[in-house]
C-alpha cells in the first residue's frame, strides 16, 4: 500500500464547477499535510496547508480528517487556470523530515 | 519567500557520461536539501537527504555511487548522475527548507535529464 494515495483522475470538469479531491495516508504518526500543484514540466509549488479545523483560501478548501485519514481538497468556481495536477503531500513530523508525494489528481477544466 | 536556484534547467547527455545538477539557496541557509526524481506521469519519488557537512542518506534502491550527491556549504547541494544511461532520464528536483516547522520548503525549478 502507497504511504500517500490519490485517485490520479483526470478530473475534466467545466468551467465554474466545483471539484474535490480526497487523499488517504496510511501513517497515522503523520502531523503535517499540504497541497501542492504542479504544472506540466515545472516544480511543484505550495497551496495550501491543511490543517483538522480545515482552512479555506479562496476558492480553495482543505479539510484534514485524523480519524480516517484522508484529506481533500475542494476548488470552487473552477477556472481554466486551475488545470494542473494537485499533489497530496504529508510529513511525519514538523522537525524538518522529508515530504511524502501522492500520485498526484490531474484536474482539466474545460471552456 | 524563499528562492532555490536550479541548474541546469535542461540537460542532453551521450550515455556513459556524468551530469552535475546544481542546488543553490539564495537568501537563506539550508542544512538539508531533499533530491527528488519525477518519471513521466508520476510523482516525486525521493531519492536522498543532503546534509551539509555530512554524508547524504539514500533512500532504498538508490544508489550512492550513481548518484553522488556533495553539500559543502549551506547554501549548495550538488547532485552528479555518473555514467548516465537512457533509463536514468527524468525530471531531476530539489528541495530546501527554510526554518523549522512543517511548512516552509522551496522547490528548485528542475532538471530534466535526457540521456541518448
Amino acid at each position: 500500500r502507497k504511504e500517500v494515495e490519490q485517485d490520479p483522475g483526470p478530473f475534466n470538469v467545466p468551467e465554474g464547477a466545483t471539484v474535490a479531491f480526497n487523499c488517504t495516508y496510511s501513517n497515522s504518526a503523520s502531523q503535517s499535510f499540504f497541497w501542492y500543484r504542479q504544472d506540466c514540466r515545472k516544480e511543484p509549488k505550495l497551496l495550501m496547508s491543511v490543517y483538522s479545523s480545515g482552512n479555506e483560501d479562496g476558492r480553495f478548501t482543505a479539510q484534514l480528517n485524523r480519524a480516517s485519514q484522508y484529506i481533500s481538497l475542494l476548488i470552487r468556481d473552477s477556472k481554466l487556470s486551475d488545470s494542473a495536477t494537485y499533489l497530496c503531500v504529508v510529513t511525519l513530523n514538523n522537525a524538518g523530515n522529508m515530504l511524502t508525494f501522492g500520485g498526484g489528481t490531474r484536474l482539466m477544466v474545460k471552456p | 519567500g524563499a528562492v532555490v536556484s536550479q541548474h541546469p534547467s535542461w540537460v542532453i547527455c551521450k550515455s556513459g557520461t556524468s551530469v552535475k545538477i546544481e542546488c543553490r539557496s539564495l537568501d537563506f541557509q539550508a542544512t538539508t536539501m531533499f533530491w527528488y526524481r519525477q518519471f513521466p506521469k508520476q510523482s516525486l519519488m525521493l531519492m536522498a537527504t543532503s546534509n551539509e557537512g555530512s554524508k547524504a542518506t539514500y533512500e532504498q534502491g538508490v544508489e550512492k555511487d550513481k548518484f553522488l550527491i556533495n553539500h559543502a556549504s549551506l547554501t549548495l547541494s550538488t547532485l552528479t548522475v555518473t555514467s548516465a544511461h537512457p533509463e536514468d532520464s527524468s525530471f531531476y528536483i530539489c528541495s530546501a527548507r527554510e526554518g523549522t516547522g512543517g511548512v516552509g520548503y522551496t522547490f528548485g525549478s528542475g532538471t530534466r535529464l535526457t540521456v541518448v
